[in-house]
Formats: structure tokens, C-alpha cells, sequence
């Protein structure tokens, strides 16, 4: 098993430019979330879905789209970056509500 | 409001020392994770509680929770250098701030 793959490691954007965080699993996970890590404030949820076609927001949705068209895939969409959206940018996965999540790499994202 | 409240932040402990870490949550949930994070890296599932009174051992670090008080601790017995990381506690999705551990020869 792979786990949790994130692409890419990192990137570095223009303000105004979108762009595609990838997020695939092999477990065979129902839950998948997209969390944003910053300096300081620990993690902050932006989207999550509890199985395929179905997606909620988190607590800082602003300014990203998520869809899970597949159980695998989980991509995170960035519509237009802000040099606010410069951040650590996680990805997790967990059979259930009562299992720990595995998470992601990580994607180190700049927005200049 | 905070939803989960870690503390202490930073914590600076000699070898051998034993410590506890805090976690006050005030969501709805009884749920509660901890997690490592070492620096630059991902983060490594460590505990799930899922019910008042949970306790759960692995190693050198025990995790408990007191749901109606709503708060959960990771006690540190003995420590040694391997366990310096920043460990994170979540109640539902939200995680605290974290507590940097450092681990002092």
C-alpha cells in the first residue's frame, strides 16, 4: 500500500493563478479530508467527504473547491491563490469516524 | 472560542522526567485523537479515545479521557530524547495548537 500520496511537494504560485492539489489513497477509505497547516495555529479543516459524491466544509472553505469522484481521489482546488493561502496543505484519510486518519505527505505551497 | 485548548505550548523536559499534557475540548463530540508531527514532517496517528474513561498505553506515552470534563491527557513516563516532536490533540476535526516537545539530555 501506498497510503495517502500527495502531489506535488511543493509549488509556487502567482497570485491569481488556480491550480490542483492532488490527493490519492489505496486504502480504500470512506473518509478523506484537506487540511491547512500554519504557523502557530495547528491544523484547520478546509473540506471533507465521508465517502464518494459527497463533500462538506470545514472551518476555512473560502477560497477552495474539492470533489470526490472516486473513494480514491480527493483532489483540492485552488480558484484564484492569495499570498494568504501560502501555507502546508494535508491530506487524510480514515476508514471510519473512529479510526485515526492517515495523513499525507504534505504540499508546501507559496503564493507570491 | 477555542475548540481544543493544548497546553502547556512548549515543554522542555530532561531525560527520565515524567510530564502530562492537557487537552480541553468543548465541542459536542467524544471523539479525541493524538497525534505526532516531527519537524518538517507528517503527522503519525498515536491514540483514538472513544469513550469517558478510555485509557490507552503504547510505550512511553498514555492517553486518557474524561469526557465530562470534557478534557483528555498524554502522560510522558520516563522520557527520552526519541519522543521530542509536537504532538497534537483533535476533538472532532479540530486540532489544538499543538505542544512542542523537547526532550533535554
Amino acid at each position: 500500500n501506498a497510503g495517502v500520496t500527495q502531489t506535488p511537494k511543493f509549488q509556487v504560485l502567482k497570485t491569481g493563478q488556480s491550480m490542483t492539489l492532488q490527493c490519492a489513497q489505496d486504502m480504500n477509505h470512506e473518509y478523506m479530508s484537506w487540511y491547512r497547516q500554519d504557523p502557530g495555529m495547528g491544523l484547520r479543516l478546509i473540506h471533507y467527504s465521508v465517502g464518494a459524491g459527497i463533500t462538506d466544509q470545514g472551518e476555512v472553505p473560502n477560497g477552495y473547491n474539492v470533489s470526490r469522484s472516486t473513494t480514491e481521489d480527493f483532489p483540492l482546488r485552488l480558484l484564484s491563490a492569495a499570498p494568504s493561502q501560502t501555507s502546508v496543505y494535508f491530506c487524510a484519510s480514515s476508514y471510519s469516524a473512529d479510526r485515526g486518519y492517515t495523513f499525507g505527505s504534505g504540499t508546501r505551497l507559496t503564493v507570491v | 472560542e477555542l475548540k481544543v485548548e493544548q497546553n502547556p505550548l512548549f515543554l522542555s523536559m530532561q531525560e527520565g522526567k515524567n510530564y502530562t499534557i492537557y487537552c480541553n475540548y468543548s465541542t459536542t463530540s467524544d471523539r479525541l485523537y493524538w497525534y505526532r508531527q516531527d519537524p518538517g514532517k507528517s503527522l503519525e496517528s498515536l491514540f483514538v479515545l472513544l469513550s469517558n474513561g478510555a485509557v490507552k498505553q503504547e510505550g512511553r506515552l498514555m492517553a486518557s479521557l474524561d469526557t465530562k470534563a470534557r478534557l483528555s491527557t498524554l502522560h510522558i513516563t520516563a522520557a527520552v530524547h526519541d519522543l521530542s516532536a509536537t504532538y497534537f490533540c483533535v476533538n472532532q476535526f479540530y486540532f489544538g495548537t499543538g505542544t512542542s516537545l523537547t526532550v533535554i539530555p
